[in-house]
Order: structure tokens, then sequence, then C-alpha cells
């Protein structure tokens, strides 16, 4: 596609319930991060991918939050009984590869999805 | 690891005057350095980057500055108009093999007509 797409859009759980939120980077990036921004707050580093493998898990809050990416591409991002203070807009970003030169360390995001725990 | 911080956190100018955002970083061995733009609704966009060997860039109405020695680096933006009101990150990162980035906490820039 002609960009990063993040579906749903928005995501409305009940505490306790289990969510998977998905992101399609651009085509031929290999790199893939997920960030979150809670109101008020920047945007908070969860973990990012190259390729397949995530070197860097570092920012995920807890272990009710796991992410997989498949074949280089898709990735989803899975909260386990979710929590109130899990409600944020969880972006997803892509790039097309580490590091050599600013052109391939510019970040593309998608627009989010917002996410509600009632 | 690297601790970004951006001030101030929201920033009102009348059209036409100039805005300037500025942040500090942690990490000596930060050497790349976006900014990034985000609209209501939306993700936020790579408006300009600079790198630790360069000390200014321009763009048309947008300039960022570093200084390497002090850990600090700035946005200016001049001749605001409406459209710009929107929230601004910096961000740094070590670049090359190791590209985890780091997020300033945002400012809201409001651009009065």
């Amino acid at each position: 596609g002609a960009g990063v797409s993040q579906s749903p859009s928005n995501k409305v759980t009940e505490k306790g319930k289990d969510v998977e939120l998905r992101c399609d980077p651009i085509s031929g990036h290999t790199a893939l991060y997920w960030y979150r921004q809670s109101l008020g707050q920047g945007l908070e580093f969860l973990i990012y991918f190259q390729g397949n493998s995530a070197p860097d898990k570092s920012g995920l809050p807890s272990d009710r939050f796991s992410a997989e990416r498949t074949g280089g591409s898709v990735s989803t991002l899975t909260i386990q009984r979710t929590q109130q203070e899990d409600s944020a807009v969880y972006l997803c970003a892509s790039s097309l590869s580490f590091g050599g030169s600013a052109t391939n360390e510019k970040l593309f995001f998608g627009s989010g999805t917002q996410l509600s725990v009632l | 690891g690297e601790n970004v911080e951006q001030h101030p956190s929201t920033l009102s100018v009348q059209e036409g005057d100039s805005a300037v955002i500025k942040c500090t970083y942690s990490d000596s061995a930060s050497n790349y350095f976006p900014w990034y733009k985000q609209e209501l609704g939306k993700g936020p966009q790579l408006i300009i980057d600079i790198r630790s060997n360069v000390g200014e860039k321009k763009d048309q109405r947008i300039a960022v500055t570093l200084n390497k020695t002090a850990k600090h680096f700035s946005l200016h933006i001049t001749e605001t108009q409406p459209e710009d009101s929107a929230v601004y990150f910096c961000a740094a990162s070590r670049g090359g093999g190791y590209q985890k980035v780091t997020f300033g906490i945002g400012t809201k820039l409001q651009v009065i007509p």
C-alpha cells in the first residue's frame, strides 16, 4: 500500500479481555516499530522488529504485552487481560532499513489504533 | 538509555511570528535528530532532521540547530501560519546499526490567526 496501515482504527473493550492490533508496514520496509501515545504524553517506545526478529523488546510494559511479525511484513501487538491504564493510541511505524543514511532512518507512521478499555 | 526532554509543552504564537521548540538529550552517542509533526487524528510525519556532523539545517520556513557539546537541539519555525498548528516531537537516535528512536514529550503549537 501507499502507507502504513493500522487496524482497527478504534477499539473499545472491556477490562480483562484480550485485544489484537494489526500493522501493515510499507512494502519493502524491514524495520517496524510500535509506540504508545497516552493522553498528554509523548511517544513511548514499545518494541521494534528487524525482519521477523525483535532485537529490542525493552519498552513492553508487562508480560501482558506481546508482539510478533511474520513474513517480514505484518505485525500484531497483543494485549492480554486488558487494564484501564492500557487505554491509549497505539502507533506503528516502519522504515526502509537500519542505519546507513538519514533516508533509511525516516519513520513512516500509521494513523494509530485508539484503544479504550472500559 | 537515551532520555529526551522537550519544552515548552504548549506554545501559542500570533500568525506571522516565530516559534522555537527546544530539546536536550542525554546519550552522547546519539547522532541523528529528527523532528516530527502530528496533526489531529494522524500519525507523526517527519518534517526535518539533522545529523551530528551538521550544526544547522534549513528547509523553507523551518530550521533546526544542534549543539552537540551541550546536547541541545532546537526547531525554529518562522512566519508561522495557522496550518503549522500541531504537536511537534523531537527525537534522538544513534543511527547506524542501532535504531531505537527516543521521542520527547511533544509541544502543542497553536498559531492564532
